[in-house]
């Protein structure tokens, strides 16, 4: 199975602050990294897409990348309905695996 | 629009089955697939095994035999049975509608979730 390692679990944040996330891959996924949102009530919904693609709907202050094995999701200001639990995903090959997800907190 | 709803029990009995059906609204079960993600008390996500636009299926090993996974495309319903049922099975569980193109794909919609605990 695919490991994905993701840092930091906690991320303690000011509004307006930029912030990344990353995931890293134990073997080559190909850009097949997908980034989610969960808020506190459960709902989780889709952010990026094939390493940088923007979902519909979803703030441009959003943006994914990818060096090397490494996968980031950066916001670049941080808005009040940011603060969540983000988790990574690849879809390169099953099973589908998650990042253990970073709680993005305000300091 | 687009809508998935999971309903099943709340408590299911240890080593017994746990059958869970997500009902969708807002698209077809012939054209989009569906899979089941499930999450432990304050844990992260586990990709389950997917209900292909197809009628196929593919789970996750980790589940060896445990997981079935079926529909109805009549009534827009995707069912979930894992039986065997363990206290570390205790989840909310999700199904997520997978879509994509010809080399990604994601989950674009989720449902609410439902919790089951196993009980002793």
């Amino acid at each position: 199975d695919i490991q994905m390692t993701q840092s930091p679990s906690s991320l303690p944040a000011s509004l307006g602050e930029r912030v990344t996330i990353i995931c890293r891959a134990s073997q080559g996924i190909s850009y097949n990294l997908n980034w989610y949102q969960q808020k506190p009530d459960g709902t989780i919904k889709p952010l990026i897409y094939y390493t940088s693609n923007l979902q519909s709907g979803v703030p441009s202050s959003f943006s994914g990348s990818r060096s090397g094995t490494d996968y980031s999701l950066t916001i670049s200001s941080l808005e009040p309905e940011d603060f969540a639990m983000y988790y990574c995903q690849q879809d390169a090959s099953f099973p589908y695996t998650f990042g253990a997800g970073t709680k993005l907190e305000l300091k | 629009q687009v809508q998935l709803k999971e309903t099943g029990p709340d408590l299911v009995q240890l080593t017994q089955t746990l059958s869970i059906t997500c009902t969708v609204s807002g698209f077809s079960l012939s054209t989009y697939n569906v899979h089941w993600v499930r999450q432990p008390p304050g844990k992260g996500l586990e990709w389950m095994g997917a209900m292909w636009n197809g009628g196929g299926t593919d789970y996750n090993s980790a589940f060896k035999s445990r997981l079935s996974i079926s529909r109805d495309t009549s009534k827009s319903q995707v069912f979930l049975k894992l039986n065997s049922l363990q206290t570390d099975d205790t989840a909310k569980y999700f199904c997520a509608r997978h879509t994509g193109g010809y080399n990604y794909h994601y989950f674009d919609y989720w449902g609410q979730g439902v919790m089951v605990t196993v009980s002793s």
